[in-house]
């Protein structure tokens, strides 16, 4: 099963809002990575992150790998329709050949 | 740059049959790797495909196999089949030992009745 908590499941607001994610793990990961769905897609990258208390901005979002290594979180700024969909964090291995994902936030934005 | 390429998008099969979805990887990959997607959940990694053998596995029965080919496309295989198969197939190809270069296909979904 996942080993990734991720919260909200779901939000739904204004346009303009900020909006604030989180993820949680019981495993220490090595990096952690941030995706969004569209419905009928696979999930697309948005950021990475791959230090301990790393600090990473991609436009209007911004995520942090947590000083443990078993959190990371992900703002969007002055959110706009654009940004519905589902959000993932994902943990990867030691290994390197396996993602770990979270449940998803559903975020929806109502103009 | 070609991305992901899935095939079929859809499919509906009846229990206990077989199903092979196929996988074209982004150019310049040479890594595979095959998640499932429950409805309202996260991708769950079923393995990965690197010079044409596993490279790893999820917590996926035997009757979840794959194959990797020359030019790094893949396959993947499930035997009789369950109703709790039914699910949104996603590929990802990267290049061996990317920890972020994965590009994910828009997946197959396969129904089970």
């Amino acid at each position: 099963g996942q080993q990734l908590n991720q919260s909200p499941q779901s939000m739904f607001i204004q346009e303009g809002e900020d909006v604030s994610m989180n993820c949680t793990s019981s495993s220490i990961f090595n990096t952690w990575l941030w995706y969004k769905q569209d419905p009928g897609e696979g999930p697309v990258l948005l950021i990475a992150l791959y230090k301990a208390g790393e600090l990473t901005s991609n436009g209007r979002l911004t995520a942090q790998f947590g000083i443990t290594r078993k959190d990371s979180f992900l703002n969007i700024s002055a959110s706009i329709p654009s940004d519905v969909g589902i959000y993932f964090c994902a943990g990867h291995n030691n290994a390197g050949n396996m993602l770990t994902f979270g449940g998803g936030t559903r975020l929806m934005v109502k103009p | 740059e070609t991305g992901v390429t899935q095939s079929p998008t859809h499919l509906i099969k009846t229990r206990g049959q077989q199903v092979t979805l196929r996988c074209s990887s982004q150019s310049g990959h040479n890594t595979v790797s095959w998640y499932q997607q429950a409805l309202g959940q996260g991708p769950q990694f079923i393995f990965q495909y690197y010079r044409e053998e596993e490279n790893g596995r999820g917590n996926f029965p035997p009757r979840f196999s794959g194959l990797q080919f020359p030019n790094y496309s893949s396959e993947l295989n499930v035997n009789a089949l369950e109703l709790d198969d039914s699910a949104l197939y996603l590929c990802a190809s990267s290049s061996h030992g990317a920890s972020y270069g994965y590009t994910f296909g828009s997946g197959t979904r396969l129904t089970v009745v």
